[in-house]
């Protein structure tokens, strides 16, 4: 069975940090970009970041960058969200998704069911 | 960035019904349109890519219209287990994604 499985989330002071992994299963893991994708509860999907296939191209939204750090070990079938100076604005729904035809830009297929990430003092 | 507006944010609709979600691009994206369906509690779920081909397994009630800027969900006889809430995102660009229309029962 095709699965994502994302773990990692919690409660974190605002300045703090988190690292988020999704282990993936099912699928040629390093045949595929991935990516995370983050929702505020009752609101929209957020592009997070997003990392090639090898892992030598890394792409993330204005809103992280310089904070969170996407990266993948194709040996572990695991994707990773590193995320440094937390905000409360940060607070969200964390899913990882595997991209449907291997593009940096592309449609997600597969989608884990998320991890929790709280930003409060 | 490239913004993706729905349209409109709640529809009330009964099963039976036919129902269409609009999703409009503030700039020309070609065709890199993917529509989704979410469930409360539940990881998006991919229905449409490319404005009209339909995900392996997803019923051929949907379907999906569209290119340049303006784009369509359609709906031709909605089940009871289609009411939750539909979303658009373009990938041309890094993905952005609309905000949303929620199918209630009317």
């Amino acid at each position: 069975e095709v699965q994502l499985l994302e773990s990692g989330g919690g409660l974190v002071q605002p300045g703090g940090s988190l690292r988020l992994s999704c282990t993936a299963s099912g699928f040629t893991f390093s045949s595929y970009a991935m990516t995370w994708v983050r929702q505020v509860p009752g609101k929209g999907l957020e592009w997070v970041s997003t990392v090639g296939a090898s892992g030598d191209s890394t792409y993330s939204a204005d809103s992280v960058k310089g904070r969170f750090t996407v990266s993948r070990d194709n040996s572990k079938n695991t994707l990773y969200l590193q995320m440094n100076s937390l905000r409360a604005e940060d607070t969200a729904l964390y899913h990882c998704a595997k991209g449907r035809a291997g593009l940096i830009n592309d449609a997600f297929d597969i989608w884990g069911q998320g991890t929790m990430v709280t930003v409060s003092s | 960035d490239v913004q993706m507006t729905q349209s409109p944010s709640t529809l009330s609709a009964s099963v039976g019904d036919r129902v269409t979600i609009t999703c409009r691009a503030s700039q020309s994206i070609s065709y890199w349109l993917a529509w989704y369906q979410q469930k409360p509690g539940k990881a998006p779920k991919l229905l449409i890519y490319k404005a009209s081909n339909l995900e392996s397994g997803v019923p051929s009630r949907f379907s999906g219209s569209g290119s340049g800027r303006e784009f369509t969900l359609t709906i031709s006889s909605l089940q009871p287990d289609d009411f939750a809430t539909y979303s658009c995102q373009q990938h041309n660009t890094f993905p952005t994604f609309g905000q949303g229309t929620k199918v209630e029962i009317e």
